[in-house]
């Protein structure tokens, strides 16, 4: 069976700084995986994708996600925070007809 | 383009009850998934609709159906609720069954059960 570790519950950042989002993968294969950002009242949106094609994946919104077997990490990243990005954000190993959703990491972005 | 939509929004009801949750999809998408999201947690999979068909389950109990219609809307139907219902009911649709075809997400209803 496939899953996925999301290592913080909540992370917090300073507006402007480095946004980094940790999850593991446990699976018998290379998977495919994804980020999905849940903002309040609004419906879960696909952030970025990764389908064992470039191991370096770029998203909306100036996320960006890397590959790493070897560490079976799929870490979430951006450059610089903005006050937007404040949400929840799960990361999602996809199965036959379903999506395998970790628990999620608030992130909060202070002025 | 209309998005998916649910409704209602909020929904209270008691232990032992009945309660049906709908799902319009998305213009063009043939494709429904529901899915719990308990506070706190990520979202499970219930089932999945394709064409009027369930095409897929997780480990949900009988008493969690559902039904997709020609027009590809969907309903949620919960019999004998229990305390652990709450939450929130979120609806997915897509253009197809794999997991290329993006699954595009309602805003979700938010169940209470007292």
């Amino acid at each position: 069976a496939q899953s996925v570790t999301q290592l913080d519950s909540h992370v917090s950042v300073s507006e402007g700084t480095p946004v980094l989002l940790r999850c593991n993968y446990s699976s018998s294969y290379s998977p495919s995986l994804f980020w999905y950002v849940q903002h309040p009242n609004k419906g879960l949106q696909l952030l970025l994708k990764y389908t064992s094609a470039a191991t370096l994946v770029k998203g909306i919104n100036g996320f960006e996600a890397e590959f790493k077997k070897s560490e079976t990490s799929f870490h979430l990243t951006k450059p610089s925070a903005h006050m937007s990005d404040a949400a929840e954000y799960f990361c999602v190993v996809p199965g036959y007809s379903t999506l395998t959703f970790g628990k999620g990491t608030m992130l909060l972005v202070s002025p | 383009e209309t998005g998916v939509t649910q409704s209602p929004t909020h929904l209270i009801k008691t232990r032992g009850q009945q309660v049906t949750l709908r799902c319009s999809s998305q213009s063009g998408h043939n494709t429904v998934s529901w899915y719990q999201q308990a506070l706190g947690q990520g979202p499970q999979f219930i089932f999945q609709y394709y064409r009027e068909e369930e095409n897929g389950r997780g480990n949900f109990p009988p008493r969690f159906s559902g039904l997709q219609f020609p027009n590809y809307s969907s309903e949620l139907n919960v019999n004998a609720l229990e305390l652990d219902d709450s939450a929130l009911y979120l609806c997915a649709s897509s253009t197809g069954t794999s997991y290329y075809n993006e699954q595009f997400f309602g805003p979700g209803t938010r169940l209470t059960v007292l």
